[in-house]
């Protein structure tokens, strides 16, 4: 599809599992966001990558949060131990990348709930 | 610190009257400004951008203002409907060629 594809849309899992959420960008969209959205709050910034490199990864909240994008395309978000306080919906959005508007296209989101 | 804030109140506008929305940032000098809408359970759609050059921004019924003095950006929306009802977003590029960080969002509500 011509969108940016985020699997599982919805994910439940028991606390201390561990948890993959991937996020399949627009082609050619050099720039990939993930961030997490809980409940009436905005989308908080987790991590960005420019090709297949961590651009910036200031937002994960602790060392159970790791992001890889091996060949520049497709990503994947790993989150280790999962604790109650990690469920939200995590998005994901691709963009057309450095020295353009930064204009971000969102995925539909992956549901994250640990029980 | 560095703050991006919306209205964290719901705004409640009757249908054909134009809705305003703020966005007010503190200790970034952002070289553009951006304003998303999201629908429940659906991830957020970009509406418009607006450089630090431009002082106004149309798009159909869409307006964005942007005073880099002030630090702020007004979002409105004339001629509402019930369809435009949705919470939106403002965001800013935390530094140059840097991540883009948002706000928490304002929910508009357009009653017929």
């Amino acid at each position: 599809g011509a969108g940016v594809s985020q699997t599982p849309s919805n994910k439940v899992t028991e606390k201390g599992k561990y948890v993959e959420l991937r996020c399949d960008p627009i082609s050619g969209h050099t720039a990939l966001y993930w961030y997490r959205q809980s409940l009436g709050q905005g989308p908080e910034f987790l991590i960005y990558f420019q090709g297949t490199g961590a651009a910036d990864d200031s937002g994960l909240p602790n060392d159970r949060f790791f992001a890889v994008r091996p060949e520049g395309s497709v990503s994947t978000l790993k989150i280790q131990r999962t604790e109650r306080g990690d469920s939200a919906v995590y998005l994901c959005a691709s963009s057309l990348g450095q020295g353009n508007t930064g204009e971000l296209f969102f995925g539909e989101g992956s549901r994250l709930t640990v029980l | 610190s560095q703050k991006i804030e919306q209205n964290s109140e719901a705004l409640n506008i009757q249908e054909g009257k134009t809705a305003t929305l703020t966005c007010n940032y503190t200790n970034y000098s952002p070289a553009y400004l951006q304003w998303y809408r999201q629908d429940p359970g659906r991830g957020p759609v970009f509406l418009l951008l607006i450089r630090e050059n431009e002082k106004e921004k149309r798009k159909e019924r869409l307006k964005v203002t942007f005073d880099t003095t002030l630090k702020q950006s007004l979002f409105h929306i004339t001629a509402s409907q019930p369809a435009d009802s949705a919470t939106y977003l403002c965001a800013l590029e935390h530094s140059s060629a840097s991540k883009i960080i948002f706000g928490s969002g304002t929910r508009l509500s357009i009653r017929p």
